[in-house]
């Protein structure tokens, strides 16, 4: 069983578009995160949830609004698309403290 | 700014030989960690290391942590054309719940 799953896997979309990408872990862990791989590889950390509360923004554009339903999901939704956020998304969760268990990514092509 | 910075940015080297990658990071931590990323693919723990740690076996993998220093090492030794991925440490710092990924190295073991 997949441990973290992200979905869709690949998305492309044009400009100014708005689009969601979801996650699920089945793990039990009460936090998930979301990171931004960019084309140079640099992971950074985007939001993290503890128990469906956010716990951490960094510094990211508000046009990017994390939702977690229930400690097992914490989806992600992008209104109005640019060029620049074309990279890809990976959602992660971890007990405090412990390892990261990472899903498979999403890459969001923006055109 | 990222929490931490590794290096070498790549590396190649034959298969049987060591790989040694390492880390900086600049505030204190309560562990560190090293994932690893197969092209395309999520991220995959391999190792963590607590602050009062300093050295770490797992299998042909070595992880010293030196909190003076603020600095890490990742040790592979006899390396095998599977082992190519890239290689990332991640701390976290004190009084925090997220993980800070450091810039990546990418390893390329020649069969």
């Amino acid at each position: 069983d997949t441990a973290v799953s992200q979905t869709p896997k690949y998305l492309v979309t044009q400009m100014g578009n708005d689009k969601s990408i979801k996650c699920e872990q089945n793990l039990g862990h009460d936090t998930m995160y979301w990171y931004k791989q960019d084309s140079k590889k640099f992971l950074k950390i985007m939001f993290s949830y503890n128990n469906k509360e956010l716990i951490i923004n960094e510094t990211v554009p508000n046009r990017f609004s994390p939702k977690s339903p229930d400690k097992a999901h914490l989806n992600l939704h992008i209104n109005s698309l640019e060029l620049g956020d074309s990279a890809v998304y990976f959602c992660a969760s971890s007990d405090t403290g412990a390892v990261a268990f990472f899903g498979q990514g999403t890459r969001l092509t923006v055109v | 700014s990222q929490q931490g910075e590794e290096d070498p940015q790549a590396l190649s080297i034959q298969e049987g030989e060591n790989a040694t990658m390492n880390c900086s990071y600049k505030t204190s931590i309560n562990n560190l960690q090293w994932y690893r990323q197969n092209s395309g693919r999520g991220l995959v723990h391999l190792i963590l290391i607590r602050s009062n740690e300093r050295e770490k076996h797992s299998g042909r993998l070595r992880v010293t942590l030196d909190t003076s220093k603020k600095s890490s090492s990742l040790l592979i030794t006899a390396s095998r054309a599977a082992d190519t991925a890239s290689y990332f440490c991640a701390t976290e710092p004190l009084d925090t719940d997220k993980l800070i990924f450091g810039t990546g190295t990418r390893l390329q073991v020649f069969p």
